[in-house]
């Protein structure tokens, strides 16, 4: 299994542009989740999907941020428009059914480091 | 908000020597897992360890949990340079309304010297 694939893995543009950061879960993980790293604030959760259908978004920050998730293999996360402030390491992460063993586990993918000028 | 608080925030020591990385929380859980991220790179799932249970292993891992306390530890034994890695602890909160949703510690940023 390839693991999670997140694209771009960088990403630099100028503040008001929009971005979109892409994700593909592993094949057949019921979850997914999109998070954002940095060194002030840490791994915060944004939004998680179960079955494709976004269970909890409270942690996104605002409404420039939106997330989809239009098939069980694609998700995105965009921003609109983008602000310095922003700019931070973006990880998406997909986890397992509860039929499986492993069905707490999260597999994190490489990120998208974004940096808003 | 964070849940966990890792403790200490940097580690250093050398290969061979035993590391110990403690985390507290705050709420009452589901499970408590323990992840690895290697510099520039994204997280790996370690070990879980559910509320019921106070110890457990795997490997050179050795992972506790004291619900009273409201804390956990990772011990890594033996360790080898390529343990050089910032390690969180993860809960799964009850009252979050689903286990599946993490809240991650500040990390720990573990370096040994070869």
């Amino acid at each position: 299994d390839a693991g999670v694939i997140q694209s771009p893995r960088h990403e630099v543009t100028e503040m008001g542009q929009e971005v979109t950061l892409r994700c593909k879960p592993i094949s057949g993980h019921d979850y997914l989740f999109w998070y954002r790293q940095t060194m002030m604030r840490g791994l915060e959760l944004l939004i998680y999907f179960n079955n494709n259908v976004p269970i909890d978004d409270s942690g996104m920050p605002e409404d420039r941020f939106s997330a989809k998730m239009p098939n069980a293999s694609f998700s995105t996360l965009k921003i609109q428009p983008s602000e310095p402030r922003d700019s931070a390491v973006y990880f998406c992460a997909s986890s397992p059914g509860a039929g499986a063993s492993s069905y707490n586990e999260q597999f994190f993918g490489p990120g998208t480091r974004l940096t808003v000028l | 908000s964070q849940q966990g608080e890792e403790d200490p925030q940097a580690l250093s020591i050398q290969e061979g020597e035993n590391a110990t990385m403690n985390c507290s929380y705050k709420t009452s859980i589901n499970n408590l897992q323990w992840y690895r991220q290697n510099s520039g790179r994204g997280l790996v799932h370690l070990i879980l360890i559910r509320s019921n249970e106070r110890e457990k292993h795997s490997g050179r891992l050795r992972v506790t949990l004291d619900t009273s306390k409201k804390s956990s530890s990772l011990l890594i034994t033996a360790s080898r340079a390529a343990d050089t890695a910032s390690y969180f602890c993860a809960t799964a909160s009850i009252s979050s309304g689903s286990a599946r949703q993490l809240t991650f510690g500040s990390g720990t940023q573990l370096t040994v010297l070869p």
